[in-house]
């Protein structure tokens, strides 16, 4: 049991250069989101899923895309990277649709965009 | 506005002493949820607790121990006879039952430095 994975650890990327966060998990949950981390702010939402097919938007969506099309996988997608995507990125999961059970959260992914 | 407040930024402490974090939520909900997570300097985020707006009982677990007050919307974490392995950064955050996203609401974090 993995828990919850991402890949890369680390990337940088230029300014315009796409990409994809890649996230996993084994545990079956259906409700997986992706934060970024800036100094200062805490953990800000981007996007999330309640299940395979179905995402939506967080407080910062801008500049990224995801899709759900299994259980386990949730991608994070940068379009066109700007400096100010410059972050750590963390995949979360849940098994419950609804406030309140604990996220798993993934080790994390380090970008810089130059 | 920010829902969730730590207004101390860094709390340095040399060992074996006590260090209280603040912790100072706003929502409107009657039912909601409030966390602490723990980030060390390797980076991953480790939950500490949970704990819901009905439950207002202190809870200690080994040397960490928590004081939620509903009466002043705040969630204070204590570390009794801190060692240098706390050295991290620690967020309190929050979830509202009326939240679509389900997203946590996190405050900016504190973070703390025990020194041997």
């Amino acid at each position: 049991n993995a828990g919850v994975t991402q890949t890369p650890k680390f990337q940088v990327l230029k300014t315009g250069q796409s990409m994809t966060l890649q996230c996993a998990q084994d545990m079956n949950h259906e409700y997986m989101s992706w934060y970024r981390q800036d100094p200062g702010m805490g953990l800000r939402l981007i996007h999330y899923s309640v299940g395979a097919g179905i995402t939506d938007q967080g407080e910062v969506p801008n500049g990224y895309n995801v899709s759900r099309s299994t259980t386990e996988d949730f991608p994070l997608r940068l379009l066109s990277a700007a400096p100010s995507q410059t972050s750590v990125y963390f995949c979360a999961s849940s098994s419950a649709q609804g406030a309140g059970d604990e996220q798993f959260f993934g080790p994390g992914t380090r970008l810089t965009v130059l | 506005a920010q829902k969730v407040t730590q207004a101390q930024t860094e709390i340095s402490v040399v060992e074996k002493e006590d260090v209280t974090l603040d912790c100072v939520y706003e929502t409107r909900d009657t039912t909601y949820y409030l966390f602490w997570y723990k980030q060390p300097p390797s980076g991953e985020l480790v939950f500490l607790i949970r704990r819901n707006s009905f439950d207002e009982q202190n809870e200690i677990s080994g040397r960490y121990s928590w004081n939620f007050q509903k009466s002043t919307s705040s969630f204070n974490f204590t570390i009794t006879a801190s060692q240098v392995v706390d050295s991290a950064v620690y967020f309190c955050a929050l979830s509202e039952i009326t939240s679509n996203d389900y997203k946590l609401s996190f405050g900016a974090g504190t973070t703390v430095t025990v020194r041997a």
